[in-house]
């Protein structure tokens, strides 16, 4: 298995507060995403980098920040979380353009 | 900009049978890649398949097979003997040529299959 690691695994927090996702991999693979997860609309890119502080926006990157100071670690953060952003988060890994990518395992978050 | 369509929300097959799962693509790039994923009810995502767009061959991965129509720009998966554990939700996904282009995905279609 590919050595991608999300945490934390699950969190419930209160809207307005922030909140820090964290994806940590030992592949160094170059590209790294962050989706969502929301019934009917499959996965929807949120921000991806590729390459260490070379980040880019994806389709629903409003209210979402993200940081890659370091090969093996992508950072999400919501600034100040909404009851919207309530989700399952999933951080992906691959090594190259036209290479598989590979999942974490998720983070259920909830927004109170 | 890329866009990847899943029109089929689900389907339903019979144990052994041959399902095909649509996906539909459409980018301005001529260089780019295009990817099956599966979804079991426990969440995790496994890859299944992968085509790149100068492939001469459509790609094969045992019981998977990706039916590329680049002319007219689809992807379609094809599961053969279907079998109970094919249950799942199955994603299209494309990455274009460029460095830096992201991996995008469709809905997803929900596939189940009865005995």
């Amino acid at each position: 298995d590919a050595g991608i690691t999300q945490s934390p695994r699950h969190k419930v927090t209160e809207t307005g507060t922030p909140v820090t996702l964290r994806c940590h991999q030992t592949e160094n693979h170059r590209y790294m995403y962050w989706y969502r997860q929301d019934p009917g609309h499959g996965l929807r890119l949120i921000h991806y980098s590729y390459g260490v502080k070379d980040t880019d926006k994806g389709e629903v990157s409003d209210g979402y920040s993200v940081s890659r100071s370091k090969t093996e670690d992508f950072l999400l953060t919501l600034e100040s979380a909404t009851s919207s952003q309530t989700s399952v988060y999933f951080c992906a890994i691959s090594e190259g353009q036209y290479t598989e990518a590979f999942f974490g395992q998720g983070t259920r978050l909830t927004v109170v | 900009a890329q866009k990847i369509t899943q029109t089929q929300p689900g389907m339903f097959v019979q144990e052994k049978e041959a399902v095909t799962l649509d996906c539909t693509y459409d980018t301005s790039d001529p260089s780019y890649g295009l990817f099956w994923y599966k979804q079991p009810s426990s969440g995790e995502m496994i890859f299944l398949i992968y085509q790149g767009s100068y492939d001469q061959q459509n790609a094969t991965e045992g019981r998977y097979s990706l039916n590329f129509q680049k002319a007219r720009k689809s992807a379609n998966l094809v599961i053969s003997a279907s079998q109970l554990g094919d249950s799942a939700m199955y994603f299209c996904a494309m990455r274009g040529g460029q460095a830096g282009t992201a991996l995008i995905f469709g809905k997803g279609t929900t596939l189940s299959v009865s005995s």
